[in-house]
């Protein structure tokens, strides 16, 4: 059972072009989270997504950033027009349940993440 | 807002050495929290997760306990090893909100010396 799949390990792109990330969530899980984690800070969350929808997007900057599920397929983080401060690990994150509404909760599963860098 | 603060930022230790690593959150209001620990250019590894009912969790040569009261938690390394070098890293997941939504702190890089 393979874990959080991700890809591309590492992505150079030039200021202006797109990046696309891909997650690949473990088998059985419809849930997926993405969190960036820029250079000597914190892991930042960004969004929370289920099969075709997007649950929770507030911590995605306004523009640029999009992200999706699809029914079938991986989900993906798409970035347009890449600045210089988009350079970051993105990691994505699979449960197989949200939390209950007795609190409890398995965890998140995280993947070996993405490393973007702007040029 | 929530704020997580982990102590210290960096720690050093000869192998065999047991130590203790600090984690600190301002609203007690979380369903749990996770130790997770992070190798460098690698993804993150759950370690433990404790509910926000239960007080401490245990696996192998570690330890959490957490305090919610005080808004605290600690992860105990028994007999150090120079494997468990890493960047160990807390986070905790709120009431309300997005169910997403983990909190993280920058986390204790952990160099344990041969």
């Amino acid at each position: 059972n393979a874990g959080v799949m991700q890809n591309p390990r590492h992505l150079v792109r030039r200021r202006g072009q797109e990046a696309r990330l891909r997650c690949s969530p473990m088998k059985g899980h419809s849930h997926v989270y993405w969190y960036r984690q820029l250079p000597e800070e914190g892991l930042k969350f960004m969004v929370y997504l289920q099969k075709e929808n997007i649950i929770d997007e507030s911590g995605m900057p306004k523009e640029r950033f999009s992200a999706e599920f699809p029914k079938e397929g991986p989900s993906i983080l798409r970035i347009q027009q890449v600045v210089r401060g988009d350079s970051a690990a993105y990691f994505c994150a699979s449960s197989l349940t949200p939390v209950s509404s007795s609190g409890a909760d398995y965890g998140y599963t995280f993947g070996s993440g993405t490393r973007l860098t702007v040029v | 807002k929530q704020e997580v603060t982990q102590i210290p930022a960096a720690l050093s230790v000869p192998e065999g050495e047991n130590l203790v690593l600090n984690c600190s959150f301002t609203d007690s209001a979380i369903y749990n929290l996770q130790w997770f620990r992070q190798d460098p250019g690698k993804g993150l590894t759950s370690l433990l997760l404790i509910q926000s009912s239960q007080r401490e969790q245990t696996s192998g040569r570690l330890n959490a306990s957490l305090d919610k009261s005080s808004g605290r938690s600690t992860l105990y390394i028994a007999a150090s090893q120079p494997g468990d070098s890493a960047t160990y890293l807390c986070a905790v997941r709120l009431y309300g909100g997005s169910q997403g939504n983990l909190i993280f702190g920058k986390g204790t890089k952990l160099s344990v010396k041969p």
